[in-house]
């Protein structure tokens, strides 16, 4: 697509339920990321993957979160047994090559995630 | 943890002056990047400057990079109402993991 594409955009959910989060990066980019941003705070790395294989995980939080991408292209967070404290903007980007410091990373709008 | 900080955390001006925004960071770096975010919105790349460079220009944008002293400055001239939003630096922690600082939010007034 012409841009990255996250869904839903916005999620409530009650705490202990199970959430997944969708992210479609720019057709062609191989480099996949999955950022978290809290309220006044900016963003904070969770996980990188190049093509199907998560390069580098090693910032989510615990083990309720898990991403998947299983061919390459879509992405999938998933948190289990959600908590108050998960509510945030979760943000996805993409970029050309793995070179993120030498490569421009295009973000999509995110998904906000409000647990009650 | 985030490497860079902007200072200050929030600046309001009048449309037509400009604005400066200032980030510090505490490791070497290869690469520092400027984003916009525009409220409920993802971010936009505005500029990356190289660890070898020292200034740069993006139409009404002006970034500098003083790697001895850990730091770059953005520089919006002739501010408009539409550059309201929040400021981002990141920092490259790898060649792959930016780390991002908290923001400047900029308000500029009609």
């Amino acid at each position: 697509g012409a841009g990255v594409s996250q869904t839903p955009s916005n999620k409530v959910t009650e705490k202990g339920k199970y959430v997944e989060l969708r992210c479609d990066p720019i057709s062609g980019h191989t480099a996949l990321y999955w950022y978290r941003q809290s309220l006044g705070q900016g963003p904070e790395f969770l996980i990188y993957f190049q093509g199907t294989g998560a390069a580098d995980d090693s910032g989510l939080p615990n083990d309720r979160f898990f991403a998947v991408r299983p061919e390459g292209s879509v992405s999938t967070l998933k948190i289990q047994r959600t908590e108050r404290g998960d509510s945030a903007v979760y943000l996805c980007a993409s970029s050309l090559t793995r070179g993120a410091g030498a490569n421009v990373l295009t973000f999509g709008a995110g998904s906000r995630l409000t647990v009650l | 943890s985030q490497q860079g900080e902007e200072d200050p955390q929030a600046l309001s001006i009048q449309e037509g002056e400009n604005a400066t925004m200032n980030c510090s960071y505490k490791t070497s770096i290869n690469n520092l990047q400027w984003y916009r975010q525009n409220s409920g919105r993802g971010l936009v790349h505005l500029i990356l400057i190289r660890s070898n460079e020292r200034e740069k220009h993006s139409g009404r944008l002006r970034v500098t990079l003083d790697t001895s002293k850990k730091s770059s400055s953005l520089l919006i001239t002739a501010s408009r109402a539409a550059d309201t939003a929040s400021y981002f630096c990141a920092t490259d922690v790898n060649d792959y993991k930016l780390s991002f600082g908290a923001g400047t939010t900029v308000t500029v007034r009609a």
